[in-house]
């Protein structure tokens, strides 16, 4: 059964850089029909979609977050990672990382809290 | 790239019929049929309940169905068990690879 784990530092400070990892297991991450999320949830807040990268590396990332994002993927560690940089408060989240089987989420992470504080 | 319009609440007696609504555009919502939907627990990982507008997944039960009508999206839960309460969230494809949720709704069972 397909598991994803979502790891890092669950406290950064402001005008740093948040840096993420999700590693797959009980799956290839290289599977063709298969693309990798990140997806984020500020506390009592709705659900944001932050950005999706496929094993070849092809990246698409949310316009609103789209200058500070970049996704990066390492087939041979079977991981993807998450940096988002020069945060702010407002970046405090939830952070969930998932598989999309083309058109919708099928797995997700358990999720882990970030919050960006001094 | 705006977030899709949920209600923030909704609320029903067991045994009972509930249907949220989603509303986008037609650059999402209306432009494709990739709408989802998931249950989230609170302190829990969203879970797949429909995709691709109507379809349920396996172990889903048939009391979750989807629906859409030009831009808006609707999730009906029938036969409300105490197990349903939870918070409700739609997903939309939104062209060039973009995705959208959205805002969620608050489902209560009286």
């Amino acid at each position: 059964q397909l598991q994803l784990q979502e790891s890092g530092p669950g406290l950064v400070k402001p005008s740093e850089t948040l840096s993420l990892t999700c590693t797959v297991s009980g799956g290839s991450i290289r599977r063709s029909d298969c693309y990798w999320d990140w997806i984020r949830q500020p506390p009592g807040e709705g659900l944001e979609w932050i950005g999706t990268i496929y094993y070849s590396g092809s990246t698409y990332y949310n316009p609103s977050l789209k200058s500070r994002v970049t996704i990066s993927v390492d087939t041979s560690k079977n991981q993807f990672s998450l940096r988002l940089s020069s945060v702010t408060a407002a970046d405090t989240a939830v952070y969930y990382c998932a598989r999309r089987s083309g058109t919708y989420e099928d797995s997700w992470g358990q999720g882990t809290l970030v919050t960006v504080s001094s | 790239q705006s977030a899709l319009t949920q209600p923030p609440s909704a609320s029903g007696s067991p045994g009972q019929s509930v249907t949220i609504s989603c509303t986008g555009t037609s650059s999402d919502v209306g432009g494709y049929n990739y709408v989802s939907w998931y249950q989230q627990h609170p302190g829990k990982a969203p879970k797949l309940m429909i995709y691709e507008v109507n379809k349920r997944p396996s172990g889903v039960p048939d009391r979750f169905s989807g629906s859409k009508s030009a831009n808006t999206a609707s999730l009906t839960v029938s036969g409300l068990q105490a197990e349903d309460e939870a918070d409700y969230y739609c997903s939309s494809y939104a062209g060039s690879n973009m995705w959208v949720f959205g805002g969620g709704t608050k489902l209560t069972v009286l």
